[in-house]
């Protein structure tokens, strides 16, 4: 138990679909984080939030939409995924932003499949 | 391109027989970490070394740093079955403000 919960674990959407991600941490970190994993490539960094400001934008498409309510909450908001979209999203918190030790606390990650 | 690259990629070992992965990185770094990842799971950090120092353990894992070559090493001591997941190196830029990770080692203990 790493203190970073996320729902669903697996999500299985057509391409026309509109389905949200939920990311929520319980250790008072105040930046958090999306990754996109995919079979064979490196961790790809989409999004960083800190203070529930976004501070990085890795030039996502706009069909994966960010929110921050608050320092605890992440979500990611999905709308006319493509196949291609299909991967492990891994949501992280860590105490400060990457500026600081840049140690990342990973939650278990929702696989999403797009058919 | 990617800022952390392991190497190998895949290591297959008999269980008490020791681990060793490589990572090699391209420009300066304030740290290194890595982490574990179980098959399809999240990933778990293990151990942070700072550009300032040359080696760090903790319990049967050791790293190392050499900032003139740009590298870095995990070494598990007398692997486990347990120790099977893939294994991450990041590097954090704090300049960047980001942490780059590579593409990872799979290990695979045998019992």
């Amino acid at each position: 138990e790493t203190g970073v919960t996320q729902t669903p674990r697996h999500l299985v959407m057509g391409m026309t679909n509109k389905k949200s991600l939920k990311c929520e941490q319980h250790l008072g970190h105040n930046a958090m984080y999306w990754y996109k994993q995919s079979a064979k490539k490196p961790l790809e960094l989409m999004f960083v939030y800190s203070l529930e400001e976004r501070v990085e934008n890795n030039s996502v498409p706009s069909r994966f939409s960010p929110e921050c309510p608050n320092s605890s909450h992440l979500f990611l908001h999905l709308h006319t995924l493509q196949p291609e979209d299909s991967a492990l999203y891994l949501c992280a918190s860590s105490q400060g932003t990457m500026g600081q030790t840049g140690e990342l606390f990973f939650g278990e990650g929702s696989r999403l499949t797009v058919l | 391109s990617q800022q952390g690259e392991e190497d190998p990629q895949a290591l297959s070992i008999q269980e008490g027989e020791n681990a060793t992965m490589n990572c090699s990185y391209k420009t300066s770094i304030n740290n290194l970490q890595w982490y574990r990842q179980n098959s399809g799971r999240g990933l778990v950090h293990l151990i942070l070394i700072r550009s300032n120092e040359r080696e760090k353990h903790s319990g049967r894992l050791r790293v190392t740093l050499d900032t003139s070559k740009k590298s870095s090493s995990l070494l598990i001591t007398a692997s486990r079955a347990a120790d099977t997941a893939s294994y991450f190196c990041a590097t954090v830029n704090t300049n960047a403000g980001k942490s780059t990770f590579g593409d990872g080692t799979t290990l695979t203990v045998k019992p």
